[in-house]
């Protein structure tokens, strides 16, 4: 089984909605991640934790929110889906300041 | 603002040649240099790290080198494999014990083409 899962793996849907990435994790770790990748951007940070209390922005957090509602899991949502946001969302997990783990990526298309 | 560049979008070398993959950063406080690998369709896997106290880390048919001075590192595959087919992603992080810790800046990524 997979340490980082995240679902759904595919998502359409349209301007306004609202819409909820979740990401779970076995590994044990208590810090993690929020990325999206865009084509010759690379991946750029949304948002992370570093515990279940730290909850922290990152390079892009606008229009953007999260939730860690347990140590294994870090929800990412969007409260109002506009069509800049469509990308390949990817959540990763960390030991403190070590390697991260990724999970396969969500890819969110926004009409 | 670009911190980590990665200049080259895309790299095809022959198989069993050498690939080698390029990296610049800008900021100084950069401790700790990081390379993924990821194919279609799934996350980004670790491939190899360097901290800013070495200039070298070999790992297998991998070796990444670092020049602090030229703020460069590059990633050299010998001898290169199709199943190295594969985007490359440079990352760093800021310096270690820092509030900033553990927070990687990526690179815009390299896809590398092996031909068999």
């Amino acid at each position: 089984d997979a340490d980082v899962t995240q679902t759904p793996r595919n998502r359409i849907t349209k301007t306004g909605k609202r819409i909820m990435l979740e990401c779970s994790q076995t590994k044990g770790h208590d810090r993690m991640y929020w990325y999206r990748q865009d084509p010759g951007l690379g991946l750029r940070l949304i948002y992370y934790s570093f515990d279940v209390k730290d909850i922290n922005k990152g390079e892009i957090s606008d229009g953007y929110s999260v939730s860690r509602q347990a140590q294994a899991k870090f929800s990412l949502s969007l409260e109002s889906a506009i069509p800049n946001q469509t990308a390949l969302y990817f959540c990763a997990t960390s030991e403190r300041e070590e390697t991260q783990y990724f999970g396969p990526g969500t890819r969110l298309l926004v009409l | 603002d670009q911190q980590v560049k990665q200049n080259s979008p895309s790299l095809s070398v022959q198989e069993g040649r050498i690939s080698i993959l390029n990296c610049d950063y800008t900021n100084s406080m950069f401790d700790y240099f990081l390379w993924y690998k990821k194919y279609p369709a799934e996350g980004p896997t670790f491939l190899i790290s360097i901290s800013s106290i070495k200039d070298k880390n070999e790992d297998g048919r991998f070796t990444v080198f670092l020049n602090k001075s030229a703020k460069h590192l590059s990633l050299h595959i010998v001898p290169s494999q199709p199943g190295d087919s594969a985007v490359y992603f440079c990352a760093a992080s800021p310096f270690f014990g820092s509030s900033n810790t553990g927070k990687l800046i990526f690179g815009q990524g390299t896809t590398l083409q092996v031909k068999p």
